[in-house]
């Protein structure tokens, strides 16, 4: 099957610019992830979709990040505007409702904020 | 708030000597651990994975871990490690109930052939 897919690979940005990344799950997998990959870090929870309904987003900065699942299918998160702390990797996860509890995870979005 | 605790942070073996690291979690119920490894270059994989029944669980390329519930642990352990084993890995952790995983911050493994 095909994996979680993540695009773009890599961004540079400067302070205070947006940036977007964009995810397309594994067909069929109800439940989505986004994490933040701090280097030296483990990966955060920002936010989960079940479907297209948010189940968690305690932990995301939402004065400057948002994301959205509109059709339950693929996702976009968003910086606005962007600080120097986000520099991070982007990880997207997808699950499967029946899920057996494993996470498949894509390939990342490097995103570097000068 | 559960979390993960892995206290090794950078580890350098020589071809063939035996591996361990060490992961702790903190959180009183009932749980499912992980293990996940990122190889240079690529994405997060599972190595392995406990939800329930035998404390010592295998995984890929020859590693396992074992459960200590009294311990709060959830070691990782391979005998014999090889070059191609360097990578970062990732202990995890969810609460039952609940999906999302929490990590741990890593162990940077080093394997010199």
């Amino acid at each position: 099957e095909a994996g979680v897919a993540q695009s773009p690979r890599y961004k540079i940005i400067e302070k205070r610019q947006s940036v977007a990344f964009w995810c397309n799950p594994i067909s069929g997998h109800a439940t989505l992830y986004w994490y933040q990959q701090i280097l030296g870090q483990g990966p955060k929870l920002l936010i989960q979709f079940q479907n297209n309904g948010v189940v968690d987003d305690s932990q995301l900065p939402k004065d400057r990040f948002s994301a959205e699942r509109l059709k339950g299918v693929d996702s976009t998160l968003k910086i606005q505007p962007a600080k120097l702390e986000d520099s991070a990797v982007y990880l997207c996860a997808s699950q499967d409702i029946s899920g057996a509890n494993v996470l498949t995870f894509g390939a990342g979005s490097r995103l570097t904020v000068l | 708030a559960q979390s993960v605790s892995q206290h090794n942070h950078h580890v350098i073996l020589s071809e063939a000597a035996s591996l361990e690291l060490g992961c702790n979690y903190s959180y009183g119920g009932t749980v499912n651990l992980f293990w996940y490894v990122q190889y240079p270059g690529q994405h997060l994989q599972l190595l392995l994975k406990y939800f329930s029944g035998d404390p010592l669980v295998k995984g890929i390329k020859g590693f396992e871990a074992e459960f200590i519930k009294s311990k709060f642990s959830f070691n990782l352990r391979k005998p014999s490690v090889q070059w191609s084993d360097t990578a970062e890995y990732f202990c995890a952790v969810n609460a039952a109930g609940r999906r999302a995983l929490t990590f741990g911050s890593g162990t940077r493994l080093q394997v010199q052939p």
